[in-house]
């Protein structure tokens, strides 16, 4: 099946900073999504970005299909931020979602 | 977003019983629902795909006759949990299609806690 990769896997920012997490994938996908879960294990939707670029407030994420990544970008975090950011993919025609292993974020005040 | 509302969200049994945790689809109807599962510090593992009207389908390795699951409507899927023991402590959670076909973004329920003693 397929891979999914997310990097780093552990991220500690301070109140402020700019931050990039990236999302690897190994064949080809019909959609993307990302996700906040947060610390009462609820998965939040951020983006549903299977390809381009989209914003959304202080959040962005970009999807290169052809060379099967996508980023998301965190701007001036915010201690609200802290919890694991999920990439999840699909390739079949169920929408079956694959899930990395996630990017645990911690903003320290 | 599409609404997707799970319950109960936190569940304690004993050992031997069964537990019912609901996934309803709140403002559309979902043909299939998808259960997951994930233990402390990990990621999601997909369970089952859960189809109205027709049987499960369950991924390689989820004993069907443990976690029975049935999509009576096009709003409900149901996930029993039977004879439940200490290794199936756990975090629950299911998510649907807003749109048919499986294309679209899935949105998740609020997850349900479920601990075994």
């Amino acid at each position: 099946g397929i891979q999914v990769e997310q990097s780093p896997p552990d991220l500690i920012l301070q109140e402020g900073a700019n931050s990039t997490l990236r999302c690897n994938f190994s064949d080809s996908v019909n959609n993307l999504q990302w996700f906040h879960q947060n610390p009462w294990g609820q998965l939040i939707n951020l983006f549903y970005i299977p390809s381009g670029t989209k914003q959304n407030g202080r959040l962005s994420a970009t999807t290169v299909a052809t060379e099967r990544y996508s980023l998301l970008y965190i701007s001036s975090s915010q201690t609200t931020d802290s919890g694991v950011y999920f990439c999840a993919v699909t390739t079949d025609s169920w929408g079956k979602l694959q899930f990395g292993a996630g990017t645990q974020v911690v903003v320290t005040p | 977003g599409a609404v997707v509302s799970q319950h109960p969200s936190r569940v304690i049994c004993k050992s031997g019983t069964s537990v019912k945790i609901e996934c309803r689809s709140l403002d559309f109807q979902a043909t299939t629902m998808f259960w997951y599962r994930q233990f402390p510090k990990q990621s999601l593992m997909l369970m089952a795909t859960s189809n109205e009207g027709s049987k499960a389908t369950y991924e390689q390795g989820v004993e069907k006759d443990k976690f029975l699951i049935n999509h009576a409507s096009l709003t409900l899927s149901t996930l029993t949990v039977t004879s439940a023991h200490p290794e199936d402590s756990s975090f629950y959670i299911c998510s649907a299609h807003q749109l048919a076909g499986g294309t679209g973004e899935l949105f998740f329920g609020e997850g349900s806690r479920l601990t075994v003693l």
